[in-house]
């Protein structure tokens, strides 16, 4: 699996959008990205994941270059219940397994300040 | 149904004795995992079972570390002999084995070995 560099921390202000990047520039053709965000002392919790379309869900939408060497989470209003650490992977997209055998760097810690 | 539950949340012990901590998992899903966190780092991948099967372990599970799913429901993970390396938090999750199913985290148990 690839491997993905995240900025250690960043600050947001309540109700603006969080841009969060993450770089994967030895990602390969069938790997997929996955954004997850631990918030303080709770399990982490899945966001979102695409492939190399733009996707977006309920909660986020996730922004991949057309080289798939990089991509950004965004916040579109983000809220202080938003603090939490947020987890870039990359991972093959096995047939026939979800994706719970994941490797987790140390994320983005990102704060949002009122 | 209330997610993925841990039990103990807490856990302090001896250096040297042994603990078992339990993982009930959502309750149709037929993949549990379990990884180890230790502060500052994202969570370590430890090993997954499908149904009562293990499939894959870690080499981060030394031999002092056993885990069980014996009726492919809650799981067991016992650590003999525990060091303070051992000191971390605990996490179980659990999905389906269909291909980018989410993997639902528990709050996980954090043991101190004193």
């Amino acid at each position: 699996d690839a491997k993905t560099t995240q900025p250690t921390s960043m600050d947001c202000a309540e109700g603006r959008a969080a841009n969060l990047p993450c770089n994967h520039s030895t990602i390969s053709g069938n790997e997929y990205v996955y954004w997850y965000r631990q918030i303080h002392s709770q399990g982490p919790q899945y966001i979102i994941h695409g492939l190399k379309n733009n996707e977006t869900n309920e909660m986020a939408s996730l922004i991949i270059t057309e080289d798939r060497k990089s991509s950004t989470l965004i916040l579109p209003h983000a809220t202080l219940r938003d603090t939490a650490v947020y987890y870039c992977i990359v991972r093959v997209g096995r047939n026939g397994g979800s994706q719970g055998n994941l490797i987790f760097g140390k994320g983005t810690k990102l704060s949002v300040k009122p | 149904d209330t997610g993925v539950s841990q039990n103990p949340r807490h856990k302090i012990t001896k250096r040297g004795q042994n603990v078992t901590f339990r993982c009930d998992p959502i309750s149709e899903h037929n993949r549990l995992y379990w990884y180890r966190q230790t502060l500052g780092q994202g969570p370590e991948f430890l090993t997954y079972f499908q149904n009562e099967a293990q499939l894959e372990k870690s080499r981060l599970l030394s031999d002092r570390f056993s885990a069980e799913r014996p009726k492919g429901s809650f799981s067991t993970l016992e650590i003999q002999r525990t060091e303070q390396g051992d000191s971390a938090m605990y996490l179980c999750a659990s999905g389906w084995d269909r291909q980018h199913t989410e993997a639902f985290f528990g709050q996980g148990t954090r043991l101190t070995v004193v």
